[in-house]
């Protein structure tokens, strides 16, 4: 049963520390895709990758965050430095996105990094 | 640019009672349409897609152009429905994701 892994699962740290976060996206997937969720806002897309190319990053904030994909099984998300209001969960989510697939293309989600930033 | 709309953030009805989740969206081209469902502890999982026009735990969802709605029901919520609830829609060369900002539905016994 394949599934999207991230690691890790939990992360505390202090403001201004440097975080980064992993996804490995299910094999053979196409699309890699970061969220976030919190209460306020709920789940915004941050960044993601189509064949390993950035096509949009806007969502997030590019003074400090960063989305790389240096091989196709392995997404980073980091964070520097990081601030309280990035508390959040990080979501990775995978997909296969082929032309005429339509609605049938669905995302696999990851578990979510806990990220709190004291 | 897309948007989708669910107005309640909190939802509880009774075991056995008729559930309708509410989801509106704007978006200038043909709409791709899902909810996606959030057990407590769990990672988010597709629950259904509109073109599927399928019934998934008893749950349907039906697109409405004319109203541009999106809305999930179930004849007879159950405990176990309990969960956030999420509608979105697809949009763009990668299919990226736009969400609501989610229902809360609690099915008391």
């Amino acid at each position: 049963d394949a599934r999207v892994t991230q690691t890790p699962r939990h992360k505390v740290t202090e403001m201004g520390q440097e975080v980064t976060m992993r996804c490995q996206p299910i094999l053979g997937h196409n699309t890699v895709f970061w969220y976030r969720q919190t209460m306020m806002q709920g789940l915004e897309l941050l960044a993601y990758f189509r064949n390993r190319a950035p096509l949009d990053d806007s969502g997030m904030p590019k003074d400090r965050f960063s989305a790389e994909m240096p091989d196709a099984t392995l997404a980073t998300l980091k964070i520097q430095p990081s601030e309280p209001r990035d508390s959040a969960v990080y979501f990775c989510a995978s997909g296969l996105v082929l032309r005429g697939l339509g609605s049938y293309n669905e995302q696999f989600f990851g578990p979510g990094t806990r990220l709190t930033v004291l | 640019a897309q948007r989708v709309t669910q107005p309640e953030k909190l939802l509880s009805v009774f075991k056995g009672a008729p559930v309708e989740l509410k989801c509106n969206y704007s978006y200038s081209g043909s709409p791709e349409l899902f909810w996606y469902v959030q057990y407590s502890r769990q990672r988010l999982q597709l629950l259904l897609r509109h073109i599927s026009r399928e019934s998934i735990k008893g749950f349907t969802a039906d697109l409405n152009k004319g109203e541009t709605s999106f809305h999930l029901k179930k004849p007879f919520a159950q405990e176990e429905d309990s969960a956030m609830y999420y509608c979105a829609l697809a949009s763009g060369s990668a299919r990226q994701l736009t969400f609501g900002s989610g229902t809360q539905l609690t099915v008391l016994p």
